[in-house]
């Protein structure tokens, strides 16, 4: 069964700088990868997602990741966050078996 | 289409009491799945629904826990009784086969409080 783990549970940087938001699986089998957005007292929305081909994804909000097979990892990065970012994100793997996996979550708060 | 929706948006409860979530997901989706947020333990996977049939309860915590979906539009989650620590935000969503690589789309959630 696939796994996700993400690194950091709480990730905070001011306003305009760039953002790393560290994502590992793990699965025997091919994969795919997602990175959902939760604002406070929403549901989770789909940022990005990685099937195949090009390793860097480019998703909404100038969010983008980069799937890299042998270090089994999904980053996402953004180079200059704002305010308007501060909220959950969730790392997610799905393969084959139909369900959906994801990990603890990373809180980014951005400041002033 | 309107998205996931689920009801209510938050329920407060007493211990022991019984409690029904509900779930309507996007017409023509056949997977279906029912999640649990706690600060604790994350976004856990209850409990996921193919073409209305049970796939993997493996997640549901215990037998207080069922879920049904008795048509492709509705589906519920009910604990009976409940007990505070079932406090949570429950979260539906639903896609097409995920083993094609599409996303799964999440409702609001159902933020229950059991007192």
């Amino acid at each position: 069964a696939q796994s996700v783990t993400q690194l950091d549970s709480q990730v905070p940087v001011f306003e305009e700088a760039p953002v790393e938001l560290r994502c590992n699986y793990s699965s025997s089998v091919s994969v795919y990868l997602f990175w959902y957005v939760q604002y406070p007292n929403q549901g989770l929305q789909l940022l990005l997602k990685y099937l195949s081909g090009s390793t860097l994804v480019k998703g909404i909000n100038g969010f983008e990741a980069e799937f890299n097979k042998s270090q089994t990892s999904f980053h996402l990065r953004k180079p200059s966050v704002h305010i308007s970012d501060t909220a959950e994100y969730f790392c997610a793997v799905s393969d084959w078996s139909n369900d959906m996996r994801f990990g603890a979550g990373t809180r980014l708060t951005v400041k002033p | 289409d309107a998205g996931v929706i689920q009801s209510p948006r938050h329920e407060v409860t007493e211990m022991g009491q019984e409690v029904t979530l509900r779930c309507k997901p996007i017409s023509g989706h056949d997977y279906l799945f029912w999640y649990r947020q706690t600060m604790m333990r994350g976004l856990e996977l209850l409990i996921y629904f193919n073409n209305n049939v049970p796939i993997d309860d493996s997640g549901m915590p215990e037998d207080r826990f069922s879920a049904k979906m008795p048509n492709a539009s509705f589906s519920t989650l009910k604990i009976q009784p409940s007990e505070p620590r079932d406090s949570a935000v429950y979260f539906c969503a639903s896609s097409l086969p995920l083993s094609t690589g599409t996303e799964a789309f999440f409702g609001q959630g159902t933020r229950l409080t059991v007192v």
